[in-house]
């Protein structure tokens, strides 16, 4: 099983910053399976990211991943304070499908 | 637009059965989905894929729970259902089911581009 790393495991930061997740996996995955996701309280997730770098249907463009192999980053260019969640990354590449264990990012 | 609503038992004893059902409208079961999963998430805690199956009805579990899932499609009713057997209080959690759509690379392979569309969760308690 790829057991995939997030970290830091909370982000405390201002609007307008820049926030950087990080996702480390255990063994190397496709950047073709690769997303991340956003969950808020009472909210299922939502995909923001897919294939490493594809943003999902009406995600900002201020959401960004990039990566490859086991080393893989959400970047939030200017947080807005709806962007306070917790965000989740996941590989689809091998079953079985895994996810990280979470950031949460809090908005001053 | 695609829905997903999940139903079923909200409370189960322990070593029965959890049975679940997702009923998928404003599209097609058959066509509409590369794969259809099952998530759960305990109280507090992160995701957890339980298992998926593709529109032609193939199925893949965790093996960590494969002894006692089960996942089925019925396209008669457009909807895909899940069971877990002998639950312990370990199952007590939020049960989601999603959608992938898949996602076509050059030559016309369909590949998993993550699930984009997802019910709002049905919180199963396991408990006597």
């Amino acid at each position: 099983e790829i057991v995939l790393t997030q970290s830091p495991g909370t982000l405390s930061l201002s609007p307008g910053e820049r926030a950087a997740l990080s996702c480390r996996a255990s063994e190397s995955v496709s950047s073709n399976y690769f997303g991340w996701y956003q969950q808020k309280p009472g909210q299922p997730p939502r995909l923001l990211i897919f294939g490493t770098s594809s943003r999902a249907n009406g995600i900002p463009d201020r959401f960004s991943g990039s990566g490859s192999g086991t080393d893989f980053t959400l970047t939030i260019s200017r947080l807005e304070p709806e962007d306070s969640a917790v965000y989740y990354c996941q590989q689809y590449n091998y079953s079985p499908l895994t996810f990280g264990g979470g950031t949460k990012v809090e908005i001053k | 637009q695609l829905q997903l609503q999940e139903s079923g038992s909200g409370l189960v004893k322990p070593s029965q059965t959890l049975s679940l059902t997702c009923a998928v409208s404003g599209g097609s079961i058959s066509s509409g989905g590369y794969t259809w999963s099952w998530i759960r998430q305990p109280p507090g805690k992160g995701l957890e894929w339980i298992g998926y199956i593709y529109h032609n009805g193939i199925t893949y579990y965790n093996p960590s729970l494969k002894s006692r899932v089960t996942i089925s499609l019925d396209r008669s009713k457009n909807q895909f259902s899940l069971k877990l057997t002998s639950v312990t209080a370990a199952d007590t959690a939020v049960y989601y089911c999603a959608r992938d759509p898949g996602r076509s690379l050059s030559g016309g392979v369909i590949i998993s581009s993550g699930m984009d569309v997802w019910g709002q969760g049905t919180t199963v308690t396991v408990s006597s």
